[in-house]
């Protein structure tokens, strides 16, 4: 089976940098994903890692270290549109599962 | 066309009742998903269809039965629901099973009562 661990809550200040760990468990993995979904809305993917080190795609970061089965999401500049849940999620052979969530909260 | 449209975006419906979900992709992609998301809980995989054809069932309950009429339309027929089953029902589309960024619909948010 598959195991993905990440803070349920994350709390940060508008403009600040705010990291999203990230740690899985799988039988079959071929990389880590980020989707971003805000209330009512569907999931947005944003970043892919199938490889160790970093990819960035603008304000956002994602990090893979694929000897410690862990990653991050890195967002900078935080504005308050970034107040959303954030997922990661497994890639396995034809499928992705998704981690718990990390609601992250932006304060002014 | 970079969307996957889902119809309807609101359904109730009776445990007795017999009601289909439907969802439109025209970006030529032919993998398509089913997802069940509770509130405050992530995505859950329901199925999946490689180039039309069932690839992936997640040990779903038989009142739930998809079909993937052709390339661009996925349904997901419900009858004999329980109300444990009401949640957002989310299709989502690839390029092909080994594409890692999947486009979402806004899902179809169901209640059974």
């Amino acid at each position: 089976g598959q195991s993905l661990e990440q803070p349920s809550e994350v709390t940060a200040v508008e403009g600040a940098i705010v990291q999203i760990n990230c740690t899985y468990q799988t039988s079959g993995f071929y990389g880590l994903s980020w989707y971003q979904q805000h209330d009512g809305g569907a999931p947005t993917f944003l970043s892919y890692n199938a490889l160790d080190g970093l990819e960035e795609t603008g304000r956002f970061s994602s990090f893979l270290s694929r000897s410690d089965s862990y990653g991050y999401l890195l967002l900078q500049e935080l504005q308050m549109k970034d107040s959303a849940s954030y997922f990661c999620a497994v890639k396995e052979e034809d499928k992705i599962i998704f981690g718990k969530g990390t609601r992250l909260h932006i304060l002014p | 066309d970079t969307e996957v449209t889902q119809t309807p975006k609101h359904l109730v419906m009776g445990m007795t009742n017999k009601k289909s979900l439907k969802c439109e992709q025209h970006m030529g992609h032919r993998a398509m998903y089913w997802y069940k998301q509770k509130a405050k809980k992530p995505p859950e995989l329901m199925f999946v269809y490689s180039y039309e054809k069932l690839s992936i069932n997640e040990s779903v309950p038989s009142r739930f039965s998809p079909e993937c009429p052709n390339s661009s339309l996925l349904n997901l027929h419900l009858h004999a629901l329980q109300p444990e089953d009401s949640a957002l029902y989310l299709c989502a589309s690839s390029q092909d099973p080994r594409e890692y960024g999947y486009t979402f619909g806004s899902g179809t948010r169901l209640t059974v009562v």
